[in-house]
């Protein structure tokens, strides 16, 4: 399978915990996307790397949150001391330059 | 990038043309629109873009109005498994694809 690849697809945690959790975008994009989306919303950007710099983070970032893509191919968001307004679900994306973004199916973040 | 505006639900009867709306009045001269629907605890999936001209792919026609503030994609023979969240999408300069609550569609047997 070439399409984009989350791991895990689901994670239960108590709060205060920390979780990673690790995207591999299509081999030949360069522009790699972390979305959140909560029931019944559409998916907010979090935000996007080109190759291994991160351009652009949004408000909803907080410092609990880091992301990381170090050798511009695969990535990691990290949420340190889980807080239950974490629960969601993770989405990655990724494209080439322009062009549509492909996204995976997500890694559920439930937070006890 | 535009703010677009959708119906917040819409009903098909399977094998119809599933007409689905968007209002992006303040769409840019180079803004791309952007069609992606979800289904159920799946990630967005796309659909099809243009910029000013209609487009049509395997899944879908996408017509945009002249003046370019409104779009439809049109399913043109929809069938149970195109029950999902439509999202229409303004896309320019900004790399920020930016999501609504889209529109849900249910398709009726």
């Amino acid at each position: 399978d070439t399409g984009v690849s989350q791991d895990p697809r689901h994670k239960i945690t108590k709060r205060g915990q920390n979780v990673t959790f690790r995207c591999d975008p299509i081999s030949e994009h360069n522009r790699l996307y972390w979305y959140r989306q909560t029931l019944g919303q559409g998916p907010e950007f979090l935000t996007y790397f080109q190759n291994e710099a991160q351009l652009e983070k949004s408000r909803l970032l907080s410092d609990r949150f880091s992301a990381e893509r170090p050798k511009g191919s695969f990535s990691t968001l990290e949420i340190q001391r889980t807080e239950q307004g974490d629960s969601a679900m993770y989405l990655c994306a990724s494209r080439y330059s322009t062009g549509e973004l492909f996204f995976g199916e997500g890694s559920r973040l439930t937070v006890l | 990038d535009a703010k677009t505006t959708q119906p917040p639900s819409m009903d098909c009867a399977e094998g119809r043309a599933a007409n689905l709306p968007c209002n992006h009045s303040t769409i840019s001269g180079n803004e791309y629109v952007y069609w992606y629907r979800q289904i159920h605890s799946q990630g967005p999936q796309y659909i099809i873009h243009g910029l000013k001209n209609n487009e049509t792919n395997e899944m879908a026609s996408l017509i945009i109005t002249e003046d370019r503030k409104s779009s439809t994609l049109i399913l043109p023979h929809a069938t149970l498994r195109d029950t999902a969240v439509y999202y229409c999408i303004g896309l320019s300069g900004g790399q920020n694809f930016v999501f609504g609550p889209g529109t849900r569609l249910s398709v009726l047997p």
